[in-house]
């Protein structure tokens, strides 16, 4: 199965600034690469499908980008409530897997 | 709007089997595919399988495919995930997900319902 691996571990950035997530694959997905947002005690939330595509009602704040193996996540202006785990998520290959997340502090 | 509501919390004994619910309202129940996805206490998500509610058809992950049923309630829309044979390491956070497009496009997880803890212990 395709193994995804997330970097940094843990982002601790102020308001304002902007974060870069990272995400690669263990093989070639594509652009079937998606992002999720979790916060304590909820579900996960789609940011972004396909590698780019917004879901319904994300900001433009968050953009996604990349292809094949390596991924990216921009989260711009960050606000405090931006504070959460970030997940990826492939669905090139069966089985859809994830990556470990990132913890981002604000 | 698409809502999945999950039944409650569990607390079960090591050797059992727990059976979750997910009532899908707001959308056609029959035209897109439900998976279930876990989440340790403090770690990651992991997918455990996924079922086409229009025949049936269900995909297991290989992790999962001895001990979990999933099945749907066409006439309530509701959908149920079943593991058996529980262990202290099966103590988690479950979530069902929906399919956001249709058959073609698979594993795309929007929503999600709100999650339902399963604590196995003795």
């Amino acid at each position: 199965e395709i193994v995804l691996t997330q970097s940094p571990v843990t982002l601790s950035l102020p308001p304002g600034d902007s974060a870069t997530l990272s995400c690669r694959a263990s093989q070639d997905v594509g652009i079937y690469l998606a992002w999720f947002q979790q916060k304590p005690g909820q579900p996960p939330r789609l940011l972004i499908y396909d590698t780019s595509n917004r879901a319904t009602g994300i900001p433009d704040r968050f953009s996604g980008s990349g292809s094949g193996t390596h991924f990216t996540l921009t989260i711009s202006r960050l606000e405090p409530e931006d504070s959460a785990i970030y997940y990826c998520q492939q669905r090139s290959h069966w089985p859809p897997t994830f990556g470990q997340g990132t913890k981002v502090e604000i | 709007q698409v809502q999945l509501v999950q039944s409650g919390a569990e607390v079960k004994k090591p050797g059992a089997s727990v059976k979750v619910s997910c009532k899908a309202s707001g959308y056609n129940f029959l035209s897109y595919g439900m998976s279930w996805v876990r989440q340790a206490p403090g770690q990651g998500l992991e997918w455990m399988g996924w079922i086409n509610p229009y025949d049936g058809n269900t995909k297991y992950g290989h992790k999962f495919q001895d001990r979990v049923v999933l099945t749907t309630d066409t006439s309530t829309t509701t959908a149920y995930m079943e593991l058996r044979s529980l262990r202290s390491d099966d103590t988690a956070v479950y979530f069902c997900a929906k399919d956001h497009a249709g058959f073609g496009d698979l594993y795309r997880f929007d929503p999600w319902g709100q999650g339902t803890l399963v604590t196995v212990s003795s």
